[in-house]
């Protein structure tokens, strides 16, 4: 089975150029989380999806960060202008909603974003 | 607020060794999950073990082991036998139980980095 597909996997832009990470979660999985992982830190969500629906974006700027998850399926991850402190990686999660509750989330490998 | 702490920014162990990472957190809530995740350099994250709040008994996943102390909130991982492959940083993270409102979201540690010395 194929893991959570994020790309690119690395991108260097100059600042207040606008940037976008894409991300393919486990087939399946109705759940989709983008965290922001800063160096040294733990990951932080941004945003959640269940389905095509952002449930959960309280934690996203939204100045100048956006995301869509069109069919529920793929998601893109947008930031226009980028700033230097955007520099971080970009990690995508998914996982299966059941009327149980949240089940595991499996990681994709994150994309390195590096503003100059 | 939930906060998980960890407070070893670095270890590390020489190979065949035994090393424990340390993890605090702080919770009002009683349901509740407990995660150690693996994030080798460039590669993605993976969990390595998980503990139920409920579960008095220490989870237990081939040479990695917790120690969970539910009144101190304090949840170890140690590593038996240590391998060159079990290099990577490390972090601790909670999740609320089904029944709460925050039973979706991951709080993370820093992190510890772990290095496997041959």
């Amino acid at each position: 089975e194929a893991g959570v597909v994020q790309s690119p996997r690395y991108k260097i832009i100059e600042k207040k150029q606008p940037v976008a990470f894409w991300c393919n979660p486990i087939s399946g999985h109705n759940t989709l989380y983008w965290y922001l992982q800063n160096l040294g830190q733990g990951p932080e969500l941004l945003i959640r999806y269940e389905n095509e629906e952002a449930v959960d974006d309280s934690q996203l700027p939204k100045d100048r960060f956006s995301a869509e998850r069109l069919k529920g399926v793929d998601s893109t991850l947008k930031i226009q202008p980028a700033e230097l402190g955007d520099s971080a990686v970009y990690l995508c999660a998914s996982s299966f909603r059941t009327q149980a509750g949240y089940n595991e989330q499996f990681f994709g490998p994150g994309t390195r974003l590096t503003v100059l | 607020a939930q906060t998980v702490t960890q407070s070893q920014p670095e270890m590390s162990v020489q190979e065949a060794e035994t090393v424990t990472l340390s993890c605090t957190y702080d919770t009002s809530e009683s349901d509740y999950y407990l995660f150690w995740y693996k994030q080798p350099p460039s590669r993605q994250m993976i969990l390595v073990i998980r503990q139920e709040a409920y579960k008095q008994q220490n989870a237990t996943e081939n040479r990695f082991s917790v120690n969970f102390q539910k009144a101190a909130k304090s949840f170890s991982l140690k590593i038996s036998d240590s391998q060159l492959g079990d290099a990577a940083m490390y972090f601790c993270a909670y999740k609320g139980g089904n029944s709460g409102g925050s039973n979706y979201k991951l709080t993370f540690g820093k992190g510890t980095l772990l290095t496997v010395n041959p």
